[in-house]
C-alpha cells in the first residue's frame, strides 16, 4: 500500500510554455502533499506544502505566481510550472503524507517528473 | 533553521564490506530522523526512522541506524554490503512529535557504488 504515482515522468517543452504535473495518492488519501526540487547531484529542496482544500505553502525563495499548486481532492495534487525557462529544467518529487498510526505521518514519494526546458 | 549534512558525497565498497555513512542535523529541539534510499531509476524509499526510544534503529534490508543526541548524528550502517545495495542514500529530518510539521529536511545524499 502507499503508493503515490507522477505524470509525466518526463516532459520536454519550449520555453515560455507551460506544464502541469499531476500526483496521486492510489490507495489512500492524502491531505496534505508536498513537492520537492531535485538539482543533479544535489538534496532535495521542499518547494511547497500542498493542503487540500486550501491554499499551498511556499517555502522562501519559491516563486507562488511560478509554481502554481491545487490539491482539489484527497488524492491529487498538480503542480504547474507557468511561463517555464530553461533554468526551470529539473526533476520534481512529490509525497504524500499518510497517517501510519500513534500518530505518525509518513511521507510516501512519488517516481519524480523530469522536466526539461528548450 | 534546521540543517543535515552528509559528509560522504561518493562511497565505493566491494561486497561484504561494512558500511557506514555520516550524517549530522543541526537543530535544538525534539526531531525526527529518516534514512531514505534511491535506487537507480526508482522513487525514494524509506529505510529507517528514530522518533524515540532505542538510540539504535533497525531497518529494512539489514540496515541499522543509531542516534547520538549529543552529537547531533544518526550514522547509516551495514555490516556487510551487497551489489544491490548500490544505490543514494539521503539522511532526512523534521521537527516535533511524530512528524507533526512533515517538513523533511534533506542532506545532500551519499551515492554508494557496491563493486562485485
Amino acid at each position: 500500500g502507499a503508493v503515490v504515482s507522477q505524470h509525466p515522468s518526463r516532459v520536454i517543452c519550449k520555453s515560455g510554455t507551460s506544464v502541469k504535473i499531476e500526483c496521486r495518492s492510489l490507495d489512500f488519501q492524502a491531505t496534505t502533499m508536498f513537492w520537492y526540487r531535485q538539482f543533479p547531484k544535489q538534496s532535495l529542496m521542499l518547494m511547497a506544502t500542498s493542503n487540500e482544500g486550501s491554499k499551498a505553502t511556499y517555502e522562501q525563495g519559491v516563486e507562488k505566481d511560478k509554481f502554481l499548486i491545487n490539491h482539489a481532492s484527497l488524492t491529487l495534487s498538480t503542480l504547474t510550472v507557468t511561463s517555464a525557462h530553461p533554468e526551470d529544467s529539473s526533476f520534481y518529487i512529490c509525497s504524500a503524507r499518510a497517517l501510519r498510526g500513534r500518530g505518525y505521518n509518513e511521507q510516501f514519494f512519488g517516481p519524480g517528473t523530469r522536466l526539461t526546458v528548450l | 533553521a534546521q540543517s543535515v549534512s552528509q559528509h560522504n558525497h561518493h562511497v565505493i565498497l566491494s561486497e561484504a564490506a561494512s558500511l557506514e555513512l555520516g550524517c549530522n542535523y543541526s537543530y535544538g529541539g525534539t526531531v525526527n530522523l529518516f534514512w531514505y534510499v534511491q535506487y537507480p531509476g526508482q522513487h525514494l524509499q524509506l529505510l529507517l526512522k528514530y522518533f524515540s526510544g532505542d538510540p539504535l534503529v533497525k531497518g529494512i534490508k539489514g540496515f541499522e541506524a543509531e542516534f547520538i543526541k549529543s552529537k547531533f548524528s544518526f550514522n547509516l550502517r551495514k555490516p556487510s554490503v551487497q551489489w544491490s545495495d548500490t544505490a543514494e542514500y539521503f539522511c532526512a529530518v523534521n521537527a516535533g512529535y511524530g512528524g507533526a510539521t512533515n517538513k523533511l529536511i534533506f542532506g545532500t545524499g551519499t551515492l554508494l557504488a557496491v563493486q562485485p
